[in-house]
């Protein structure tokens, strides 16, 4: 069971929007600002898409946005393309001893 | 460009260690700001942080594998290694190696990752 808790999968149909939500607790997401995001596509190294919550590095499209409420944050896909299919993990810092806490993924598939 | 690169022995045999290193380009492992760090993924599940090193030699591991762990640092060939003992097929896993920003030395994010390795134990 992972620490942060994410829905095991979302979908859409192209052009759509979604939003996949990662839950933690008042020691983590809720306390911090170091929430990340990342994409996993098959067999591939996960990609940083957001970062400080709501910070997209340089060159991850605008489609992608991060908000935080609580101890909950999300990542929104907004005009979902079919390249946007894969698997998505929360992170964040943790004032726990583990420091660094994954979500268990979600699986965004484009219908 | 930054760019990380795992490499070690894939297949390892129950009760030994997993030894892996993380050759790094584009950048010194000596910058400050970031913490070098192993990541890892049992096929077909989540991800696993196992720990990190700065700079300075310091190190923090997962509390679930702090028994077991152990990284280290390379100045003079830029890069940091892995080793795990004690392995199991549990052990069994895509490992990642991978850079993380830090502020006030605390964890943001991994900025930078490794293409992974998948490591074998039977």
């Amino acid at each position: 069971q992972s620490a942060l808790t994410q829905p095991a999968s979302v979908s859409g149909s192209p052009g759509q929007s979604i939003t996949i939500s990662c839950t933690g607790t008042s020691s983590d997401i809720g306390d911090y600002n170091y929430v990340s995001w990342y994409q996993q596509h098959p067999g591939k190294a996960p990609r940083l898409m957001i970062d400080d919550v709501t910070n997209r590095p340089s060159g991850v499209s605008n489609r992608f946005s991060g908000s935080k409420s609580g101890n909950t944050a999300s990542l929104t896909i907004s005009g979902l393309q079919a390249e946007d299919e894969a698997a998505y993990y929360c992170s964040s810092y943790s004032s726990s001893s583990t420091l660094i806490l994954f979500g268990g993924g979600t699986k965004v598939t484009v219908l | 460009q930054l760019q990380l690169q795992e490499s070690g022995s894939g297949l390892v045999k129950p009760s030994q260690t997993l030894s892996l290193t993380c050759a790094v380009s584009g950048d010194s492992i000596s910058s400050g700001s970031y913490s070098w760090n192993w990541i890892r993924q049992p096929p077909g599940m989540g991800l696993e942080w196992i720990g990190y090193i700065f700079p300075s030699g310091s190190t923090y591991y997962n509390p679930s594998l702090t028994s077991r762990v152990a990284i280290s640092l390379d100045r003079s060939k830029n890069q940091f290694s892995l080793k795990l003992n004690s392995v199991t097929a549990a052990d069994t896993a895509v490992y990642y190696c991978a850079r993380a920003r830090v502020k006030y030395g605390d964890y943001v994010a991994f900025d930078s990752w490794g293409q992974g390795t998948l490591v074998t134990v039977s």
